[in-house]
């Protein structure tokens, strides 16, 4: 199985300054047809995880453009550019490469 | 607009077997996957498998080959899953989750259902 690694597992911020998650994939991500098989997930509390960025990169619909994916075969970056209090909660990467599908442990953002 | 409803908690002793419905609504049933996941606590997401609502097709994860069953009900709108030989360790959140069409990921999901195993 593909094995997701985050960093960090913990992440303190003050609003209005950015952050970033790192996720690191056992194996490439990148699909034959150009595409890198790579989500991101924000669970708040209480609440089902939500879609952030698709296909490494891409932007859900109704995300704010405060955050943008980026990396591209086995790294991977989340960023937020000005953390709000409405982004605490778990920041999970999966892949979509290849059977089973697998997550990252997750990244818990709080706010300082 | 786009929803998944799940069914109720459950409460279940060691050995019984769960059965959790998703049903949606708001788009064409047939043309998305459906996807299981749950969240064990203080163990993060872990992929169940899935179904393809139009023609029943499935792929489970090997961890959970032979005691899941995926299935649909096309005049209902409804997804099922079914999960037998229950231990403690299958308390969790059981999430149903649409995959959007162009490879968009899991851009809708249930509200959760609460299984407790315990005896």
């Amino acid at each position: 199985d593909i094995v997701l690694t985050q960093s960090p597992l913990s992440l303190p911020v003050t609003p209005g300054e950015p952050a970033s998650i790192s996720c690191r994939s056992s194996q490439s991500l990148l699909h034959s047809n150009g595409y890198d098989y790579l989500d991101w997930y924000l669970q708040k509390p209480g609440q089902p995880p939500q879609l952030l960025i698709y296909l490494g990169s891409t932007r859900a619909s109704g995300v704010p453009d405060r955050f943008s994916g980026s990396g591209s075969g086995t790294d991977f970056t989340l960023k937020i550019s000005r953390v709000e209090a409405e982004d605490v909660g778990i920041y999970y990467c999966m892949q979509g490469q290849e059977s089973p599908r697998t997550f990252g442990q997750g990244t818990k953002l709080e706010i300082k | 607009q786009v929803q998944l409803v799940q069914s109720g908690a459950e409460v279940k002793k060691p050995g019984a077997s769960v059965r959790v419905s998703c049903k949606a609504s708001g788009y064409n049933f047939t043309d998305n996957y459906i996807h299981w996941v749950r969240l064990v606590s203080g163990q993060g997401l872990e992929w169940m498998g899935w179904i393809n609502p139009k023609r029943g097709r499935t792929e489970y994860a090997q961890k959970f080959q032979g005691r899941v069953t995926m299935t649909r009900d096309t005049a209902i709108n409804t997804v099922y899953m079914d999960f037998r030989s229950l231990t403690s360790d299958d308390t969790a959140v059981y999430y149903c989750a649409r995959r959007g069409l162009d490879l968009v990921g899991f851009d809708t999901w249930g509200q959760g259902t609460k299984v407790i195993v315990s005896a």
